[in-house]
């Protein structure tokens, strides 16, 4: 079956350090999400990819997350500077795009952050 | 502003206690709504879309339902491996965006 793959599955870090994170969606899907879930709360989106291009990021810190699906396939998504805030689970899914009805997101299994 | 908000927050049950999760919303231009499963420190896993009010989709011990401004999911004779938290999600506009709620932790008890 199928499935999203993410890496690391858990990163720790010290505040002010670049961290990154990969994701490989299922194959054929065009779309790939990236979202931040804090412990206690639902996923929140980040970032919406449409192949290679950013379709919403208006959740995005710009100024220290930038993420890049430079050819239209994995995807990586970077912290620089980590703040204490961002330690949360970093989720990525993927689907296959707004043309299909049932356009389910399926999630892998995230990468979980934790920034001292 | 878009709201999705589920209650309870936390439900513990005995083993084959049957009980009902509820998720309100508050979305425009909403095109369906999606139930996912989560475990502890995992991604979320997909069980349910529903697109239209009255609709009813059955997985094992799990029914969900829609309405127009809310989503049940009831869960019958429910056994210790369904502990979990269950995530709803509405989707709406252009791009398909989820709208996740903060989840029911359900705890199943023998």
């Amino acid at each position: 079956e199928a499935e999203v793959a993410q890496s690391p599955r858990y990163k720790i870090t010290e505040k002010s350090q670049a961290v990154a994170f990969w994701c490989d969606p299922i194959s054929g899907h065009a779309t790939l999400y990236w979202y931040r879930q804090i412990l206690g709360q639902g996923p929140e989106l980040l970032v919406q990819f449409q192949d290679e291009s950013v379709v919403d990021d208006s959740q995005l810190p710009k100024d220290r997350f930038s993420a890049e699906r430079l050819k239209g396939v994995d995807s990586t998504l970077k912290i620089q500077p980590a703040e204490l805030g961002d330690s949360a689970m970093y989720l990525c899914a993927s689907s296959f795009g707004e043309a299909v009805k049932e356009d389910t997101q399926y999630f892998g299994p995230g990468t979980r952050l934790t920034v001292l | 502003e878009d709201q999705v908000t589920q209650s309870p927050e936390a439900l513990r049950l005995q083993e084959g206690e049957s009980s009902s999760l509820n998720c309100s919303y508050t979305v425009s231009g909403l095109r369906g709504l999606f139930w996912y499963r989560q475990d502890p420190g995992k991604g979320p896993e997909f069980l349910f879309t529903l697109y239209s009010a009255g609709e009813e989709k059955e997985k094992e011990r799990l029914k969900a339902t829609l309405t127009k401004k809310e989503s049940f999911l009831h869960i019958t004779a429910p056994k210790p491996e369904d502990s979990a938290t269950y995530l709803c999600a509405p989707y709406s506009g252009g791009y398909n965006k989820l709208i996740f709620g903060a989840g029911t932790r359900l705890a199943v008890h023998p």
